[in-house]
């Protein structure tokens, strides 16, 4: 099995430009998530989703939109990018969320620059 | 709201030295505690976790981690690094939207 697989891995962008992160699974998770991170910043929840056709906003969602379409892929838009969004993502899933704290999979990030 | 406080940002230490890194957590409720490695260009990945039972939890390459409810703590312990233990540390919990919250991280070197 792949696990989580993220496409691209590397991007550099303008401002202003659009692009998609592409996070694909392939082990039935229900749950899927994008973070990015920052240096000293750890990991922080831009968006998830609960299951195929559901998503909701995490902790810093603004300037990025996402959508689940189908259970296994997950993506993350930026319409407008900012050089602030320069940053890793990391998408995750989970097979499911229950009492027993299922442990999230992660991807190997997207390194993505704005200049 | 849950939120994770990692005290230490950054350790150096020399091999076959101890490890000790705090996690601090507030959630009135009950958890779920991890914590996660990140080696240098890689993703994270589970170190051991917790749910409930034994609040000694033994994780992987020789990694143990207590859960103290008192203290809303789960520090992250090894008798003895090695060079290759060398990485970021990530602990997070999930609280009653089970989505999980994670640290800051803290930036383990160790020295050969």
């Amino acid at each position: 099995n792949a696990g989580v697989t993220q496409t691209p891995k590397f991007r550099v962008l303008k401002t202003g430009q659009s692009m998609t992160l592409l996070c694909a699974q392939d082990m039935n998770h229900e749950y899927m998530y994008w973070y990015r991170q920052d240096p000293g910043m750890g990991l922080r929840l831009i968006h998830y989703s609960v299951g195929e056709g559901t998503t909701a906003k995490g902790e810093v969602p603004d300037g990025y939109n996402v959508s689940r379409l189908k259970k296994q892929n997950f993506l993350l838009g930026l319409e407008s990018a900012a050089p602030s969004q320069t940053s890793v993502y990391f998408c995750a899933s989970t097979r499911r969320i229950d009492r027993a704290g299922q442990p999230q999979h992660f991807g190997d990030g997207t390194r993505l620059s704005i200049l | 709201a849950q939120s994770v406080s990692q005290h230490n940002h950054h350790v150096i230490l020399s091999e076959a030295a101890s490890l000790e890194l705090g996690c601090n957590y507030s959630y009135g409720g009950t958890v779920n505690l991890f914590w996660y490695v990140q080696y240098p260009g890689q993703h994270l990945q589970l170190l051991l976790k917790y749910f409930s039972g034994d609040p000694l939890v033994k994780g992987i390459k020789g990694f143990e981690a207590e859960f103290i409810k008192s203290k809303f703590s789960f520090n992250l312990r090894k008798p003895s690094v090695q060079w290759s233990d060398t990485a970021e540390y990530f602990c997070a919990v999930s609280g009653g939207s089970y989505i999980p919250t994670f640290g800051r991280g803290t930036s383990l070197i160790v020295h050969p």
